[in-house]
């Protein structure tokens, strides 16, 4: 088992441009996250879906996209890059457990918006 | 709305210092209580739970105790090594709630 896989690991983006953050997780969790994680700051919840075809708002969702076409794959997408994006983004997916969700993180996409 | 509150780091120990980094939570519901950790230039790892009142979750010599009178979760460990520098997150999921609420995490640095 993989896990949770990003990619890429790194990137740089000039103001304006937009990409694609690619998240996969082979454990058939029907939840999956997006999160950003600003310097010395905890994580913000993105967007999150319960299953494919359904996404929904976190608590901080301008300038961002998503879509969930399969269970694995839930990619971001970030169009006209501004510096306020620069950030770390973990992509998490979960399963519950009982009533409690124990999410399970990738290693992270480390972006610089310039 | 649900929230966790951290002990403020950074927190700097000398190794085989005994450790605590303080949790507490408001939530309206019953939450599940989570502690996790990111070492340097990774992704966070689920390192104990508790999901109900005065569960005890443990793991990797760490340890915490859900205490509902207190709505508390604090995180501790007897004995703390190198290799355990890292940033430590506590988080909750309220009842039957997919989505975690995180505090700000604590940065731990232990000095040999």
């Amino acid at each position: 088992n993989a896990g949770v896989t990003q990619t890429p690991k790194f990137r740089i983006l000039k103001i304006g441009q937009s990409m694609t953050l690619q998240c996969t997780q082979d454990m058939n969790h029907n939840y999956m996250y997006w999160y950003r994680q600003d310097p010395g700051m905890g994580l913000k919840l993105i967007y999150y879906s319960v299953g494919a075809g359904i996404t929904d708002k976190g608590e901080v969702p301008n300038g961002y996209n998503v879509s969930r076409s399969t269970t694995e794959d839930f990619p971001l997408r970030l169009e006209l890059a501004a510096p306020s994006q620069t950030s770390v983004y973990f992509c998490a997916s979960s399963s519950p457990t009982g009533y409690s969700y124990e999410q399970y993180f990738g290693p992270g996409t480390r972006l610089t918006v310039t | 709305g649900d929230s966790v509150t951290q002990m403020e780091g950074p927190v700097t120990l000398s190794e085989e210092a005994f450790l605590t980094i303080n949790c507490t939570y408001t939530a309206t519901g019953y939450p599940s209580l989570f502690w996790y950790v990111q070492y340097p230039g990774e992704g966070l790892q689920l390192l104990l739970k508790a999901t109900k009142a005065d569960d005890k979750g443990s793991n990797k010599g760490f340890e915490a105790t859900y205490r509902k009178e207190t709505t508390s979760f604090h995180l501790e460990k007897g004995s703390v090594q190198v290799s355990d520098s890292a940033v430590y997150f506590c988080a909750l999921s309220d009842y039957g709630n997919e989505k975690l609420t995180f505090g700000t995490g604590t940065r731990l640095t232990i000095i040999p």
